[in-house]
């Protein structure tokens, strides 16, 4: 079966530290990547997605960066967190229907 | 770009009432597609509407889609407390490789 990991969970940075957040897939290959962010109680805004290694759609122009080193991992980074950054950050994936996305359980970043 | 405005932004409901979530896009529906999520964690798949006037139902929670006024809605019958949760509409955002994601609505609901 699939298994989607995030990690941190949790996240409390200050204002200008870097940030790396990981997201692993097991159990399926070449899948569709994507990273949102969800402010609190509010919806999804995409802000990046993968199509396949090293292939990284922006949506959102940002201090924040995405890669794809492996297949079934997506790396979110920013060199320098603004407080803005904050929020609830969701990792996906899917194949086959763009739809049917599973989502990791998250990671809670608080800039300080 | 499409958005996806839903109303209310937030609802308080008693246990046993019923309530609607509505979700209005700003262009042409082609599908569309609702979630729930609770506080804290990822996404769970609801259903999928892809025709006009199309309705699906799962246990208490009913949607439709209205093609014509580029809105879908979501109507939960007699809420329970399991019902609590973010409730988020989505479409397809382009491409086929991607959703554009409603503003989102918490529902609580109250013993």
């Amino acid at each position: 079966s699939q298994t989607i990991h995030q990690w941190p969970a949790t996240l409390v940075q200050p204002v200008g530290s870097p940030l790396s957040l990981e997201c692993t897939v097991e159990g399926t290959s070449n899948p569709n990547l994507y990273w949102y962010r969800q402010a609190a109680g509010r919806g999804l805004q995409l802000l990046f997605y993968s199509v396949g290694i090293g292939q990284i759609s922006s949506e959102v122009p940002q201090n924040l960066s995405a890669s794809r080193p492996q297949d079934r991992q997506f790396i979110l980074s920013s060199k320098k967190l603004l407080l803005s950054d904050s929020g609830f950050y969701l990792c996906a994936w899917s194949v086959g229907f763009v739809y049917e996305q599973y989502f990791g359980p998250g990671t809670r970043l608080t800039v300080t | 770009s499409q958005e996806l405005e839903q109303s209310p932004q937030s609802l308080i409901v008693q246990e046993g009432k019923n309530l609607t979530i509505n979700c209005t896009s700003s262009k042409t529906l082609y599908g569309l597609y609702w979630y729930k999520q609770k506080y804290g964690e990822g996404l769970i798949f609801l259903m999928m509407l892809q025709k006009g006037g199309e309705e699906k139902s799962h246990e208490k929670i009913t949607a439709k889609l209205d093609e014509k006024k580029q809105q879908s809605s979501l109507h939960i019958t007699a809420s329970q407390p399991s019902h609590a949760g973010i409730y988020l509409c989505g479409a397809d955002g382009g491409g086929g490789n991607k959703l554009t994601f409603g503003t989102g609505t918490q529902l609580k609901v109250e013993l």
